[in-house]
């Protein structure tokens, strides 16, 4: 079974452009979870996405959004890109968000903004 | 927001046992401990969880009080490869809820 693809591994933008980010869940898994990670922050979770419904969501502002599609399928958007916003975001799945399940996580996207 | 705490760094001897500590005071009765551990630039990656008992895999096994406030990671013969930062997590948010990370043990295994 595939693991959790994202795309694209690396991306460099420059200030006030805007970015989506993609990742493909495991195959049945219904649940995308969206983490954002900077050396000074750590992992910070922004926000999960269950049967096309956004669920919990992390502090963060409203530049950052997502969806989900009907295939479990996820995207994360950014808006009016900020130098800080130059971190890891990490995805990952699981089935149903059942209390004992676990989180299968990406390799991430690495973001720069300039 | 995290509701565990962890040493921020440790070193273990190459082929001895890491044991790597973890507070959880705040733990309500249903919740799970889990560990994971990152290695530089890569996503996390699971290595096990427990409710109240003692748990062991084919990476690590895990010992959690008898009174839930605190539990062990033990990897049995760390090797270089085992250098990460491990995380241990509590779900914050009920049994839908989400895994909030905390800042994890730096391990770093030495020769």
């Amino acid at each position: 079974k595939a693991g959790v693809t994202q795309t694209p591994r690396y991306l460099i933008k420059t200030r006030g452009q805007q970015v989506t980010l993609s990742c493909s869940p495991i195959s049945g898994h219904r649940s995308v979870s969206w983490y954002q990670q900077t050396p000074g922050q750590g992992l910070q979770f922004l926000f999960e996405y269950f049967s096309e419904t956004q669920r919990n969501k992390g502090n963060f502002p409203g530049r950052f959004s997502g969806r989900q599609f009907s295939n479990s399928r996820s995207e994360m958007n950014v808006s009016t890109l900020e130098l800080g916003d130059s971190a890891l975001y990490l995805c990952a799945s699981r089935w149903t968000g059942g209390p004992n399940e676990k989180l299968f996580f990406g390799s991430g996207t690495q973001l720069s903004v300039l | 927001d995290a509701k565990t705490t962890q040493p921020p760094s440790m070193d273990c001897a190459e082929g001895r046992a890491a044991n790597l500590p973890c507070n959880h005071s705040t733990i309500s009765g249903n919740e799970y401990v889990y560990w994971y551990r990152q290695i530089h630039s890569q996503g996390p990656q699971y290595i096990i969880h427990g409710l109240k008992n003692n748990e062991t895999n084919e990476m690590a096994s895990l010992i959690i009080t008898e009174d839930r406030k605190s539990s062990t990671l033990i990897l049995p013969h760390a090797t270089l490869r085992d250098t990460a930062v491990y995380y241990c997590i509590v779900r914050v948010g009920g049994s839908q809820g989400n895994l909030i990370f905390g800042k994890g043990t730096k391990l770093s295994v030495k020769p």
